[in-house]
């Protein structure tokens, strides 16, 4: 069965600079997804990047990016010029890749904190 | 639907009552989700369709979960003969068909058992 561990509980940051969230995961497969989420305190779930793993680049939208590195199973998010609105919890998540659609499993989440 | 919706939004019930969670997917998706989220921690897989078909339930925690999805569209969540440890943030999430496509969720529903 695939594990996502998320090592650090709570992170803080000042606003406009850069903080890294980390990820390990461990899985026997070779095809699959992973995705960051984000939580904001009204407990909606917003997806916020995704890697496919077939892929050797690092996914980016915007301020995010990921740091892939596939054979040490680890998926970091980088968020650059960190905004008040980027306070949220953050998950990071595993889906194989099979012909359909499958669930996800979620790491226990990093509290981002962002000081003004 | 513009967006996946559950109801109710919050829902208050006594130790050994069951409780029905609703959830109305986004119009088209065939896949739906059904996710448990305890307090502080990351949301739990618990079962998922396609179409009708329930195609895995093994995250169900025990046989007093439930879940049916008869039409192919609203999907309900029913929980026999509730206990304490079963409350939790109730999620669902829906997407088309393919494991690269976005789940998109719902605002969830929150279970007190008390």
């Amino acid at each position: 069965a695939q594990t996502v561990t998320q090592s650090q509980p709570e992170m803080s940051v000042q606003e406009a600079e850069t903080v890294t969230l980390s990820c390990t995961y461990d899985t026997s497969e070779s095809d699959y997804y992973l995705f960051w989420y984000k939580q904001p305190p009204s407990r909606q779930m917003i997806l916020v990047i995704r890697q496919e793993a077939y892929k050797q680049q690092n996914a980016t939208e915007n301020r995010f990016s990921v740091n892939f590195q596939k054979a040490a199973k680890s998926f970091s998010l980088k968020i650059s010029d960190s905004q008040l609105g980027d306070a949220a919890m953050y998950f990071c998540a595993y889906r194989r890749r099979r012909g359909g659609a499958d669930g996800l499993t979620f790491g226990k989440g990093t509290h981002l904190i962002i000081q003004p | 639907g513009a967006g996946v919706s559950q109801s109710p939004r919050y829902k208050v019930t006594k130790r050994g009552q069951d409780v029905a969670l609703r959830c109305d997917p986004i119009s088209g998706h065939v896949s739906l989700y059904w996710y448990r989220q305890a307090l502080g921690q990351g949301p739990e897989f618990l079962t998922y369709f396609n179409y009708e078909a329930q195609q895995d339930k093994s995250g169900l925690p025990n046989d007093r979960f439930s879940a049916e999805r008869p039409e192919g569209s609203i999907s309900t969540l029913t929980i026999q003969r509730t206990e304490q440890r079963d409350s939790a943030m109730y999620r669902c999430a829906s997407s088309l068909v393919g494991a690269d496509t976005e789940a998109f969720f719902g605002q969830g529903t929150r279970l007190t058992v008390v």
